[in-house]
């Protein structure tokens, strides 16, 4: 079954090491999204690629970077984790970057940071 | 700014009543209309969208929405609830004005007492 994919599913990290979480896609599609999501709060937006043009949210901290090999995969790096970056984060993806798209997400990927 | 409301914490239903999920949106051009469902330590389950057309949009396991243009309301509803349907749920919107990002709801607990 096409798929989107995150790895690892649990992430443990100490506070200022720096953190990588995967996302791989069958679905080929030209859109990967990374979503922050906090205890029972709404996801939020950090960045997207629409192929290999990266868009960034505005808001979106610069400890928190991401990169785009190919098609199919997406990293988050989170360069020196603080404990408020403790949360869910979640891959999604689209075919297009259009208004009617439908976003697909992964499983996610919850970080504990210690 | 394009934005959604989902006024209720948590929505609590008897196994077998109908479930109503309620959503309202604000958004400068047409709206594109989303239910997500997720269950604990899950990533995001895409259940229907309206983007135009019939007012009543079926989709995943059971689910259907409403649109209402004159009360800008998107309500997710089941007749039967059963008690696998206790998850959160997330109305998101996107409008036709070209901004790419999706706006979530703060979500909504939904409990279904067997």
């Amino acid at each position: 079954d096409a798929m989107v994919i995150q790895n690892p599913r649990y992430q443990v990290t100490q506070f200022g090491k720096p953190v990588t979480l995967s996302c791989s896609q069958t679905l080929n599609h030209n859109v990967m999204y990374w979503y922050q999501q906090k205890s029972s709060q709404a996801p939020k937006l950090l960045f997207h690629y629409y192929d290999k043009d990266f868009n960034n949210e505005a808001d979106t901290p610069d400890n928190f970077q991401s990169r785009r090999p190919n098609t199919s995969f997406c990293f988050l790096d989170i360069r020196s984790p603080g404990l408020g970056d403790a949360a869910m984060y979640l891959c999604a993806t689209s075919r297009d970057p259009g208004d009617q798209e439908t976003q697909y997400f992964g499983p996610g990927t919850r970080l504990l940071v210690l | 700014a394009q934005s959604v409301a989902q006024p209720e914490d948590q929505v609590n239903v008897a196994e077998g009543n109908p479930l109503t999920v309620k959503c309202t949106y604000s958004v400068s051009g047409n709206p594109y209309l989303f239910w997500y469902v997720q269950y604990p330590n899950r990533g995001l389950q895409f259940l229907l969208k309206y983007i135009t057309g019939d007012n009543l949009v079926k989709g995943s396991y059971g689910f259907e929405a409403e649109f209402n243009k004159s009360q800008t309301s998107f309500h997710l509803k089941k007749p039967s609830a059963l008690v696998s349907d206790s998850a959160l749920y997330f109305c998101a919107v996107r409008d036709s004005y070209g901004n790419n990002r999706l706006a979530f709801g703060k979500g909504n607990q939904v409990v279904v007492i067997p």
